[in-house]
Protein backbone atom coordinates (compact mmCIF):
# COMPACT_ATOMS: atom_id res chain seq x y z
CA UNK A 1 0.00 0.00 0.00
CA UNK A 2 1.15 3.60 -0.83
CA UNK A 3 2.11 5.30 2.46
CA UNK A 4 4.13 8.30 3.78
CA UNK A 5 5.22 8.92 7.24
CA UNK A 6 6.91 12.08 8.54
CA UNK A 7 9.14 11.48 12.09
CA UNK A 8 8.92 14.81 13.43
CA UNK A 9 5.35 16.02 14.61
CA UNK A 10 6.39 19.57 15.66
CA UNK A 11 10.17 20.89 15.13
CA UNK A 12 11.28 24.06 17.03
CA UNK A 13 14.08 26.11 15.95
CA UNK A 14 15.72 29.50 16.01
CA UNK A 15 16.40 32.00 13.39
CA UNK A 16 19.03 30.76 11.77
CA UNK A 17 19.60 27.16 12.45
CA UNK A 18 19.42 24.65 10.11
CA UNK A 19 16.91 22.37 8.86
CA UNK A 20 16.16 18.74 8.04
CA UNK A 21 12.47 17.22 8.10
CA UNK A 22 12.06 13.63 7.82
CA UNK A 23 9.87 11.47 5.02
CA UNK A 24 9.64 8.20 4.47
CA UNK A 25 7.83 6.69 1.87
CA UNK A 26 6.13 3.37 0.84
CA UNK A 27 5.29 2.69 -2.93
CA UNK A 28 6.13 -0.29 -5.16
CA UNK A 29 6.44 1.64 -8.24
CA UNK A 30 8.37 4.59 -9.94
CA UNK A 31 8.23 7.58 -7.19
CA UNK A 32 6.96 11.25 -7.58
CA UNK A 33 7.91 12.73 -4.54
CA UNK A 34 6.73 16.09 -3.52
CA UNK A 35 6.83 19.19 -0.33
CA UNK A 36 4.40 21.18 0.10
CA UNK A 37 3.79 23.93 2.69
CA UNK A 38 1.31 25.44 4.10
CA UNK A 39 1.37 29.13 5.91
CA UNK A 40 -0.81 30.34 8.90
CA UNK A 41 -3.84 30.52 7.21
CA UNK A 42 -2.74 30.11 3.18
CA UNK A 43 -3.29 27.66 0.91
CA UNK A 44 -1.05 24.60 0.66
CA UNK A 45 1.46 25.07 -1.78
CA UNK A 46 4.50 23.17 -3.72
CA UNK A 47 7.65 23.95 -2.54
CA UNK A 48 9.25 21.31 -4.44
CA UNK A 49 8.97 17.75 -6.28
CA UNK A 50 11.17 14.84 -7.64
CA UNK A 51 10.12 12.82 -10.80
CA UNK A 52 13.30 11.60 -12.04
CA UNK A 53 17.19 12.95 -12.78
CA UNK A 54 19.25 14.47 -10.65
CA UNK A 55 18.45 13.45 -6.65
CA UNK A 56 19.00 16.34 -5.05
CA UNK A 57 15.82 18.40 -5.98
CA UNK A 58 16.07 22.73 -5.20
CA UNK A 59 12.24 24.23 -4.33
CA UNK A 60 11.35 27.70 -3.53
CA UNK A 61 12.60 29.91 -0.79
CA UNK A 62 16.16 27.92 -0.48
CA UNK A 63 14.55 24.90 0.55
CA UNK A 64 16.02 21.48 -1.03
CA UNK A 65 15.61 17.77 -0.61
CA UNK A 66 17.31 14.70 -1.46
CA UNK A 67 15.61 11.41 -2.80
CA UNK A 68 17.79 8.23 -1.43
CA UNK A 69 15.98 5.13 -3.03
CA UNK A 70 17.83 2.51 -0.79
CA UNK A 71 16.28 4.62 2.12
CA UNK A 72 13.24 5.04 0.52
CA UNK A 73 13.81 8.42 1.92
CA UNK A 74 12.96 12.45 0.35
CA UNK A 75 13.94 14.66 3.38
CA UNK A 76 13.66 18.12 2.94
CA UNK A 77 16.50 20.62 3.99
CA UNK A 78 17.48 24.36 4.68
CA UNK A 79 20.81 25.32 5.48
CA UNK A 80 19.34 28.82 7.63
CA UNK A 81 15.67 29.17 8.52
CA UNK A 82 13.91 32.28 9.02
CA UNK A 83 10.98 33.22 11.12
CA UNK A 84 8.86 33.45 7.76
CA UNK A 85 9.66 29.42 7.83
CA UNK A 86 6.98 28.66 10.60
CA UNK A 87 4.67 26.65 8.71
CA UNK A 88 3.26 22.75 8.28
CA UNK A 89 4.96 21.11 5.87
CA UNK A 90 3.74 18.11 4.28
CA UNK A 91 5.17 15.46 2.14
CA UNK A 92 3.17 13.46 -0.50
CA UNK A 93 4.06 10.59 -2.73
CA UNK A 94 2.34 10.09 -5.95
CA UNK A 95 1.16 6.75 -7.49
CA UNK A 96 1.99 6.28 -11.17
CA UNK A 97 1.03 2.74 -11.93
CA UNK A 98 -1.68 -0.01 -11.33
CA UNK A 99 -4.24 1.03 -9.10
CA UNK A 100 -2.86 3.44 -7.34
CA UNK A 101 -2.82 5.58 -10.50
CA UNK A 102 -3.21 9.17 -9.57
CA UNK A 103 -3.46 8.44 -6.17
CA UNK A 104 -1.83 11.65 -3.72
CA UNK A 105 -1.07 10.32 -0.89
CA UNK A 106 0.03 13.06 2.54
CA UNK A 107 1.81 12.43 5.45
CA UNK A 108 1.12 13.27 8.84
CA UNK A 109 2.59 17.25 8.69
CA UNK A 110 5.29 18.72 10.51
CA UNK A 111 4.70 21.92 12.17
CA UNK A 112 7.63 24.22 12.23
CA UNK A 113 8.30 26.95 14.56
CA UNK A 114 11.18 29.40 14.18
CA UNK A 115 11.57 32.15 16.75
CA UNK A 116 13.40 35.44 16.19
CA UNK B 1 -8.87 34.19 -11.79
CA UNK B 2 -8.06 31.10 -12.48
CA UNK B 3 -8.36 28.56 -9.27
CA UNK B 4 -10.25 26.14 -6.99
CA UNK B 5 -13.15 27.17 -5.61
CA UNK B 6 -14.50 25.59 -2.17
CA UNK B 7 -17.63 26.53 -0.65
CA UNK B 8 -19.10 27.65 1.85
CA UNK B 9 -15.92 28.49 3.93
CA UNK B 10 -17.47 27.34 6.92
CA UNK B 11 -20.63 24.47 7.14
CA UNK B 12 -23.09 23.81 10.62
CA UNK B 13 -24.92 20.58 10.16
CA UNK B 14 -27.19 18.87 12.47
CA UNK B 15 -26.21 15.02 13.16
CA UNK B 16 -27.78 13.10 11.30
CA UNK B 17 -27.77 14.91 7.64
CA UNK B 18 -26.18 14.55 4.81
CA UNK B 19 -24.00 17.79 4.02
CA UNK B 20 -22.42 18.10 0.28
CA UNK B 21 -19.67 20.11 0.24
CA UNK B 22 -18.86 21.88 -3.04
CA UNK B 23 -15.77 22.41 -5.37
CA UNK B 24 -15.59 24.02 -8.55
CA UNK B 25 -12.05 24.43 -10.72
CA UNK B 26 -11.18 26.88 -13.58
CA UNK B 27 -7.82 25.45 -14.74
CA UNK B 28 -9.45 22.83 -16.83
CA UNK B 29 -7.48 20.14 -15.34
CA UNK B 30 -8.64 16.45 -15.22
CA UNK B 31 -7.32 15.05 -11.80
CA UNK B 32 -9.31 16.32 -8.48
CA UNK B 33 -9.13 14.70 -4.87
CA UNK B 34 -10.97 15.35 -1.92
CA UNK B 35 -8.96 15.18 1.60
CA UNK B 36 -9.46 15.88 5.15
CA UNK B 37 -7.39 17.82 6.91
CA UNK B 38 -7.48 17.03 10.99
CA UNK B 39 -4.46 18.09 13.33
CA UNK B 40 -2.03 15.71 13.66
CA UNK B 41 -3.01 13.66 10.97
CA UNK B 42 -2.17 15.47 7.90
CA UNK B 43 -4.50 15.30 4.61
CA UNK B 44 -5.88 12.14 4.44
CA UNK B 45 -7.50 11.09 0.98
CA UNK B 46 -11.16 10.57 0.84
CA UNK B 47 -11.71 10.47 -3.35
CA UNK B 48 -9.85 10.85 -6.00
CA UNK B 49 -10.83 11.65 -9.99
CA UNK B 50 -8.21 11.17 -13.12
CA UNK B 51 -11.08 11.53 -15.20
CA UNK B 52 -14.95 13.21 -15.77
CA UNK B 53 -17.46 9.78 -14.75
CA UNK B 54 -14.54 8.11 -13.11
CA UNK B 55 -13.46 8.21 -9.82
CA UNK B 56 -11.86 6.02 -6.97
CA UNK B 57 -11.79 5.58 -2.98
CA UNK B 58 -8.79 6.97 -1.28
CA UNK B 59 -8.14 5.72 2.34
CA UNK B 60 -11.34 6.90 4.32
CA UNK B 61 -14.25 6.65 1.67
CA UNK B 62 -15.83 5.25 4.27
CA UNK B 63 -19.03 7.20 5.10
CA UNK B 64 -18.74 9.71 2.15
CA UNK B 65 -19.85 9.78 -1.60
CA UNK B 66 -18.76 11.63 -4.79
CA UNK B 67 -19.62 12.43 -8.19
CA UNK B 68 -17.75 13.61 -11.27
CA UNK B 69 -20.40 14.58 -13.67
CA UNK B 70 -18.36 17.87 -15.22
CA UNK B 71 -15.03 18.48 -15.48
CA UNK B 72 -14.63 20.94 -13.34
CA UNK B 73 -17.08 20.02 -9.97
CA UNK B 74 -16.17 17.30 -7.89
CA UNK B 75 -18.78 17.59 -4.99
CA UNK B 76 -18.37 15.70 -1.52
CA UNK B 77 -21.06 14.19 0.09
CA UNK B 78 -20.83 13.86 3.78
CA UNK B 79 -23.55 11.38 4.75
CA UNK B 80 -24.40 10.70 8.01
CA UNK B 81 -22.80 6.81 8.23
CA UNK B 82 -19.99 8.96 8.70
CA UNK B 83 -18.89 8.72 12.21
CA UNK B 84 -16.90 11.53 12.89
CA UNK B 85 -17.54 14.19 9.98
CA UNK B 86 -16.62 17.15 12.30
CA UNK B 87 -13.10 18.32 9.92
CA UNK B 88 -11.31 20.39 7.53
CA UNK B 89 -12.14 19.24 4.12
CA UNK B 90 -9.64 20.59 1.36
CA UNK B 91 -10.01 19.89 -2.77
CA UNK B 92 -7.50 19.70 -5.07
CA UNK B 93 -6.71 19.45 -8.88
CA UNK B 94 -3.82 18.69 -10.95
CA UNK B 95 -3.36 18.51 -14.86
CA UNK B 96 -3.28 15.00 -14.40
CA UNK B 97 -3.87 12.52 -17.83
CA UNK B 98 -0.84 12.42 -19.85
CA UNK B 99 0.55 15.05 -17.81
CA UNK B 100 0.40 13.29 -14.38
CA UNK B 101 3.70 14.81 -13.55
CA UNK B 102 2.55 17.77 -12.06
CA UNK B 103 1.63 19.32 -8.81
CA UNK B 104 -1.79 19.59 -7.37
CA UNK B 105 -3.37 23.11 -6.34
CA UNK B 106 -5.80 23.75 -3.88
CA UNK B 107 -8.64 25.23 -2.51
CA UNK B 108 -9.07 27.11 0.52
CA UNK B 109 -10.50 24.28 2.64
CA UNK B 110 -14.39 24.02 3.96
CA UNK B 111 -14.60 23.53 7.71
CA UNK B 112 -17.65 21.30 8.77
CA UNK B 113 -19.10 21.19 11.95
CA UNK B 114 -22.17 18.68 12.89
CA UNK B 115 -23.19 19.76 16.14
Amino acid sequence: AQSVSQHNHHVILSEAASLELGCNYSYGGTVNLFWYVQYPGQHLQLLLKYFSGDPLVKGIKGFEAEFIKSKFSFNLRKPSVQWSDTAEYFCAVLGSGGTSYGKLTFGQGTILTVHP
Amino acid sequence: DGGITQSPKYLFRKEGQNVTLSCEQNLNHDAMYWYRQDPGQGLRLIYYSQIVNDFQKGDIAEGYSVSREKKESFPLTVTSAQKNPTAFYLCASSIGGRDLYTEAFFGQGTRLTVV
